[in-house]
């Protein structure tokens, strides 16, 4: 399996435009989560889904920030206006929903720095 | 909520020995699932070991083992033999046996010198 795919793996933006990061999950996962990795806050769940339902967003850090997920292949997360706080390295996830104590497993990361 | 503590930012081991890193977690919960990642400088987050808190028996995956104390709240990990490769962070990271949110500490800088 190729695992968790990420793209871009680098990112770099000026303030104010849109960003989007993509994300496919591995084949059969029905869970898939987004993080954040800062040196400030460490790694820090934004949201994640269920069957492609968003279940807790509650780690979003503003309405500039929303995620999709259209279908079980793929997840985008987007940043609309961005700002240079955002600058961050950004990991999908995914994972067996059913499977108790399921690893998580990780794609690459985008490291995404906002001038 | 949960919190997971890793009070130990960075430490040091000399090559084929031993090291041991802490984690402490607060939680008000009886069964759920405590992870150890390792994230090298390719970022990759890479899972090292997993403990279920149901279990007494610590988990052990060949050169890495756990030590988890569950009425102290605590869950180190013990590489032995440590290679060069061992050089990374090291997360350790909380799940509830009813969701699937990870919780990470702050994350452990492992070196290993020659």
């Amino acid at each position: 399996d190729a695992g968790v795919i990420q793209s871009p793996r680098h990112e770099v933006t000026e303030m104010g435009q849109e960003v989007t990061l993509r994300c496919k999950p591995i084949s059969g996962h029905n869970s898939l989560f987004w993080y954040r990795q800062t040196m400030m806050r460490g790694l820090e769940l934004l949201i994640y889904f269920n069957n492609n339902v968003p279940i807790d967003d509650s780690g979003m850090p503003e309405d500039r920030f929303s995620a999709k997920m259209p279908n079980a292949s793929f997840s985008t997360l987007k940043i609309q206006p961005s700002e240079p706080r955002d600058s961050a390295v950004y990991f999908c996830a995914s994972s067996l929903a059913a499977l108790a104590g399921a690893e998580q497993f990780f794609g690459p990361g985008t490291r995404l720095t906002v001038l | 909520a949960q919190t997971v503590t890793q009070s130990q930012p960075e430490m040091s081991v000399q090559e084929a020995e031993t090291v041991t890193l802490s984690c402490t977690y607060d939680t008000s919960e009886s069964d759920y699932y405590l992870f150890w990642y390792k994230q090298p400088p390719s970022r990759q987050m890479i899972l090292v070991i997993r403990q279920e808190a149901y279990k007494q028996q610590n988990a052990t995956e060949n050169r890495f083992s756990v030590n988890f104390q569950k009425a102290a709240k605590s869950f180190s990990l013990k590489i032995s033999d440590s290679q060069l490769g061992d050089a990374a962070m090291y997360f350790c990271a909380y799940r509830t046996t009813y969701g699937n949110k990870l919780v990470f500490g702050a994350g452990t800088i492992l070196r290993v010198k020659s």
